[in-house]
């Protein structure tokens, strides 16, 4: 069956740095992947969209990459904040599908 | 403009009960999708509603769950005879009818004591 495994850990970092987070997925070629923002008691943002054709897609401090061979996504946020602290899930859905299945998320602390 | 709202915020009822979780999606948007969120895991899809007629209902765990979307705006997730398994946050996102990227509401936490 389809699987998408985020990273169960907590990531700490220091306010500065580059936080990177992955999202792995089995069984299947997802035609794109979907990082969204969860804060405590909130609804998932939507972040950044990537589809298999494309290796990297950026918006501000965040990039995200699409690596079909090693089945990975990367999603980095560059001079990371502690207002960058929140939940951050992966998502990933097939052609011609609106529905994506979602990953259980990584936590990112950012320590000032 | 206005996001997603869900309504109630908080749901407590007693197992056995009968229960509505009501969504009202981003105007104009013709998808609607109800997800359950259970701590530490990520929104499991339940149904997926285009227009007024739901394109697919795989998701619901079984006939105790049912939902509405009678004119194409608000949806009305329905869950009979409780069970304190059904205890999570429920969560409702929209979109455009030709766009991956969902915009969600802030959710509905259920609790079944």
């Amino acid at each position: 069956s389809q699987k998408i495994e985020q990273n169960s850990e907590a990531l700490n970092i220091q306010e500065g740095k580059t936080a990177t987070l992955t999202c792995n997925y089995t069984n299947y070629s997802p035609a794109y992947l979907q990082w969204y923002r969860q804060d405590p008691g909130r609804g998932p943002v939507f972040l950044l969209l990537i589809r298999e054709n494309e290796k990297e897609k950026r918006k501000e401090r965040l990039k995200v990459t699409f690596d079909t061979t090693l089945k990975q996504s990367l999603f980095h946020i560059t001079a990371s904040q502690p207002a960058d602290s929140a939940t951050y899930l992966c998502a990933s859905g097939s052609g011609g599908s609106y529905i994506p299945t979602f990953g259980r998320g990584t936590s990112l602390i950012v320590h000032p | 403009g206005a996001g997603v709202s869900q309504t109630p915020s908080n749901k407590v009822t007693e197992k056995g009960k009968y229960v509505e979780l009501r969504c009202d999606p981003i105007s104009g948007h013709t998808a609607l999708y109800w997800y359950r969120q259970s701590l530490g895991q990520g929104p499991e899809f339940l149904i997926y509603f285009q227009g007024t007629g739901a394109a697919d209902d795989s998701g619901l765990p079984n006939d105790r769950f049912f939902a509405v979307r009678p004119e194409g705006s608000v949806s009305t997730l329905k869950i009979q005879r409780t069970e304190r398994g059904d205890s999570a946050v429920y969560l409702c996102a929209s979109s455009p009818q030709t766009e991956e990227t969902q915009y969600f509401g802030p959710g509905t936490r259920l609790l079944v004591l």
